[in-house]
């Protein structure tokens, strides 16, 4: 099974600042990866699929990168529907594995 | 637009089957190449990917739960079921239908496993 280690687990961040979430993978997954959003009660929301390309909606602040083992997801500038807790996920083998999941909380 | 619902009971007894059934509607199941999955979050805890199946009958499972999961498809109703068997309080989640890689989710529904 691949494992995807997502990191940090939580963090306390204000509006403007730039927020990064990294996951990283068991083993080498090229680019089969998706970023994903979750608020409170409500189904995830997919931000960023095949690594960097961003999903058809979701505002430009959000990106990300990396391939292989090593992913990023940035968020260029925090705004106040941001705040939420966010999971990647790995699809290189079937059924996919998520990370931990980030909580992004107000400073 | 491409929308899905999930139904079944919100309550089940331990050692019994979850049942639940997911509904798409905008869009064929059996039109597109895409599979469909079942997804599950226990309370306050992470994702976790159950399994997933094509609309010729191809499924694959999560490891962890493949000996007790059955996902179907009833493509005359547009429809994908799932079975979880020998149920236990660990089971206890909110439960998600998606799409393909997950780009399309269901907005859940919570199963409880309590006598």
């Amino acid at each position: 099974d691949i494992q995807m280690t997502q990191s940090p687990s939580s963090l306390s961040a204000s509006v403007g600042d730039r927020v990064t979430i990294t996951c990283r993978a068991s083993q080498g997954i090229r680019n089969d990866l998706g970023w994903y959003q979750q608020k409170p009660g409500k189904a995830p929301k997919r931000l960023i699929y095949a690594a960097s390309s961003l999903q058809s909606g979701v505002p430009s602040r959000f990106s990300g990168s990396g391939s292989g083992t090593e992913f990023t997801l940035t968020i260029s500038s925090l705004q106040p529907e941001d705040f939420a807790t966010y999971y990647c996920l790995q699809h290189n083998s079937y059924p996919g594995t998520f990370g931990g999941g980030t909580k992004v909380e107000i400073k | 637009q491409l929308q899905l619902q999930e139904s079944g009971p919100g309550l089940v007894k331990p050692s019994e089957t979850l049942s639940l059934t997911c509904t798409v509607s905008g869009g064929s199941i059996s039109s597109s190449s895409y599979y469909w999955g079942w997804i599950r979050q226990p309370p306050g805890k992470g994702l976790e990917w159950i399994g997933s199946i094509y609309y010729s009958g191809s499924t694959y499972y999560n490891p962890s739960l493949k000996s007790r999961v059955t996902i179907s498809v009833d493509t005359s109703k547009n429809q994908f079921s799932l079975k979880l068997s020998s149920v236990t309080a660990a089971d206890t989640a909110v439960y998600y239908c998606a799409r393909g890689i997950l780009d399309y989710w269901g907005q859940g529904t919570l199963v409880t496993v309590s006598s």
